[in-house]
């Protein structure tokens, strides 16, 4: 089944305790990319990849590190979390980095920093 | 950067109704989706309308991008048509490509 996937779904953590939350996705699909979900502010992306190893910043990128190493994987890295990023995550992909295709999510990842 | 702006924010429908949804965007646009998020947070894709009209059983959409704004038509809404519709549009150009989100549309279908 072609499905983006993300781990964990649910996160309870302390501030400064770093921790990566990962994606995969298994459709062969070029661009992948993060967003945050807070109330009232709608989703926010914060980083995306146009390929392995093509990274760039998104609208609220800050506090947050991401990297691409294969196409498949698009970890999203908090080196020093705080409770300003508690949020719900979202990790998305689509088929190509150089012309626009439908986008497809993954199921969230409901992030608490105490 | 864009501007994405979603109208009514909230609503609500008695089962059987039939509702639109409008979104208006500052600036051109490459593409532009419209996603259901259900009352559990999974969003779920509706349509990729960069231009025309869609159909997908009750529902459908248009986007007119010269004039900067699509609709989302809901007919014979049912309970499970409850949650947040959100349209996002896509900018950008030379292999990089952003997408801008509006803040939702809360529907709540009442039996």
């Amino acid at each position: 089944e072609a499905q983006v996937t993300q781990n964990p779904r649910y996160l309870i953590t302390v501030t400064g305790k770093k921790l990566t939350v990962t994606c995969s996705q298994n459709m062969n699909h070029e661009y992948m990319s993060w967003y945050r979900q807070d109330p009232g502010l709608g989703l926010r992306q914060i980083y995306y990849s146009m390929n392995v190893e093509v990274t760039d910043k998104g609208d609220v990128p800050e506090g947050y590190k991401v990297s691409r190493k294969e196409k498949r994987n698009f970890p999203l890295i908090l080196e020093s979390p705080s409770p300003n990023q508690t949020s719900l995550y979202f990790c998305a992909s689509s088929l190509s980095g150089v012309s626009w295709n439908e986008q497809f999510f993954g199921p969230g990842t409901r992030l608490t920093v105490l | 950067g864009i501007q994405v702006e979603q109208s009514p924010p909230d609503l609500i429908l008695q089962e059987g109704a039939n509702s639109t949804l409008r979104c208006n965007f500052s600036d051109s646009v490459n593409n532009l989706q419209w996603f259901h998020q259900n009352p559990w947070g999974q969003l779920i894709n509706l349509f990729y309308i960069p231009s025309g009209t869609k159909q997908n059983g009750r529902l459908s959409a248009t986007t007119v991008a010269t004039e900067r704004y699509s609709l989302l038509y809901i007919s014979s809404s049912q309970t499970t048509d409850s949650g947040v519709y959100f349209c996002a549009v896509v900018v950008g150009g030379a292999g990089s490509y952003q997408l801008t989100f509006g803040k939702g549309t809360k529907l709540s279908v009442i039996p």
